[in-house]
């Protein structure tokens, strides 16, 4: 079974220019969610979609942050502009609906300069 | 708010000691808790949660709801374990089982 991919793995950007990852989730996973995780702390949830519709987005800082997923399969996270403090790791999981673990992709580690 | 808290950053112990990663967390419900695993070039996956009741690579936590902690436990340290390890908190509310991290432990396993 394929993983949770991911890309980039690896972005780095000035401040005030524009980003967007990428996730795949696992083929069948309904609920797809994306986290930061700054250097040294756990990560935390920006957005979280069931199927194409968001179910949880409070944490996301919606002056510079959005994310879709159109067709409820794929999703995309972009930051337009972006600050120094946004450079962290952004995690993409996925799960089955009525599941408990969370599948985790291997993250873009973003740097802004 | 809920929170979860690992007090330790780093754990060092040599191969064939006990184990304990403490983890606290505060939430006025009845929470789910887990244990996440990073090693080194991985991504996170998990460990174990509380409901299951398993042991996983000789890994046990148990939770006390009285203390609000699910400390994980294994009685003989291996090298393999050495690797990031994060508690969470999934709670149910509305629609959004989201996890809350801890800030990690790294356990140091030497031979």
């Amino acid at each position: 079974e394929a993983g949770v991919a991911q890309s980039p793995r690896y972005k780095i950007i000035e401040k005030r220019q524009s980003v967007a990852f990428w996730c795949n989730p696992i083929s069948g996973h309904a609920t797809l969610y994306w986290y930061q995780q700054i250097l040294g702390q756990g990560p935390k949830l920006l957005i979280q979609f069931q199927n194409n519709g968001v179910v949880d987005d409070s944490q996301l800082p919606k002056d510079r942050f959005s994310a879709e997923r159109l067709k409820g399969v794929d999703s995309t996270l972009k930051i337009q502009p972006a600050k120094l403090e946004d450079s962290a790791v952004y995690l993409c999981a996925s799960k089955l609906m009525g599941g408990h673990e969370q599948y985790f992709g291997p993250g873009t580690r973003l740097t802004v300069t | 708010a809920q929170r979860v808290t690992q007090p330790e950053k780093l754990l060092s112990v040599f191969k064939g000691a006990p184990v304990e990663l403490k983890c606290n967390y505060s939430y006025s419900g009845s929470p789910e808790l887990f244990w996440y695993v990073q090693y080194s070039r991985q991504r996170l996956q998990l460990l174990l949660r509380h409901i299951s009741r398993e042991s996983i690579k000789g890994f046990t936590a148990d939770l006390n709801k009285g203390e609000t902690s699910f400390h994980l436990k294994k009685p003989f340290a291996q090298e393999e374990d050495s690797a990031m390890y994060y508690c969470a908190l999934s709670r149910l509310s509305y629609n959004t089982d989201k996890l809350i991290f801890g800030t990690g432990t790294r356990l140091q396993v030497f031979p």
